[in-house]
């Protein structure tokens, strides 16, 4: 059973324009979300982080959307660079309640920006 | 600074055998995380470390163990190697964990025939 569904395996952008990645996830304990870059031959990189009392994180061109009736977030990346192209990992986790927080990972989103 | 190094990077095991791999972190970081990617599962956590103890833990079998150092180097051990032990282990430390501000190392290269 997954958890944390990122249904778009991939997604093609302009230079410029908004990259919305998204992220689904079903088990409600969830309270604390993530999300990673990955470059090909690196480890990944934590990139932006939200938990369930806010709806909105951001950091420069990153923001971070929480819609916790739909149990959705979104990674909106803007203006996209060509250096964004990378596989991006939504993860969550509760965080409360409880002393083992594990971190559940989608499977990514290829992102490739096109100048 | 120097990052998160990881040794080895490239490691070949036949099936049954047991594997111990390394993790040296950022220094003054008193958290680390292992993680497994592999293509078909993708990223996984295993287990995070801090101030030696295991603080969280995946859903992986009892094969998957760990143990930090006073020093927060960790090492990560897997006995009885099957197949699809092969991926990439990763380590991820931090300064208080768990997973905010992590920084990667390069991971090690399992393969197990």
């Amino acid at each position: 059973d997954q958890q944390v569904k990122q249904n778009s395996p991939s997604l093609s952008v302009q230079e410029g324009r908004i990259s919305i990645l998204n992220c689904d996830y079903t088990n409600s304990m969830f309270d604390y979300f993530l999300w990673y870059k990955k470059y090909p031959a690196e480890g990944p990189t934590f990139l932006i982080s939200i938990s369930s009392i806010k709806d909105k994180n951001e950091d420069g061109r990153f923001t971070v959307f929480l819609n916790k009736s739909a149990k959705h977030l979104s990674l909106h990346i803007v203006p996209s660079q060509p250096g964004d192209s990378a596989v991006y990992f939504c993860a969550a986790s509760a965080m409360s309640g409880g002393s083992n927080y594990k971190l559940t990972f989608g499977k990514g989103t290829l992102l490739t920006v096109n100048p | 600074k120097a990052g998160v190094t990881q040794t080895p990077r490239y490691l070949i095991k036949t099936r049954g055998q047991q594997v111990t791999l390394s993790c040296s972190p950022i220094s003054g970081h008193r958290s680390v995380s292992w993680y497994q990617q592999t293509p078909g599962q993708g990223l996984q956590f295993l287990f995070e470390y801090f101030s030696e103890t295991q603080r969280n833990k995946g859903n992986f079998p009892g094969r998957f163990s760990g143990r930090q150092f006073s020093n927060s180097r960790s090492e990560m051990n897997v006995s009885t190697l099957e197949l699809g032990d092969s991926a990439l282990y990763l380590c991820a430390s931090s300064p208080e964990g768990p997973w905010e501000n992590e920084f990667f190392g390069p991971g090690t290269r399992l393969t197990v025939l």
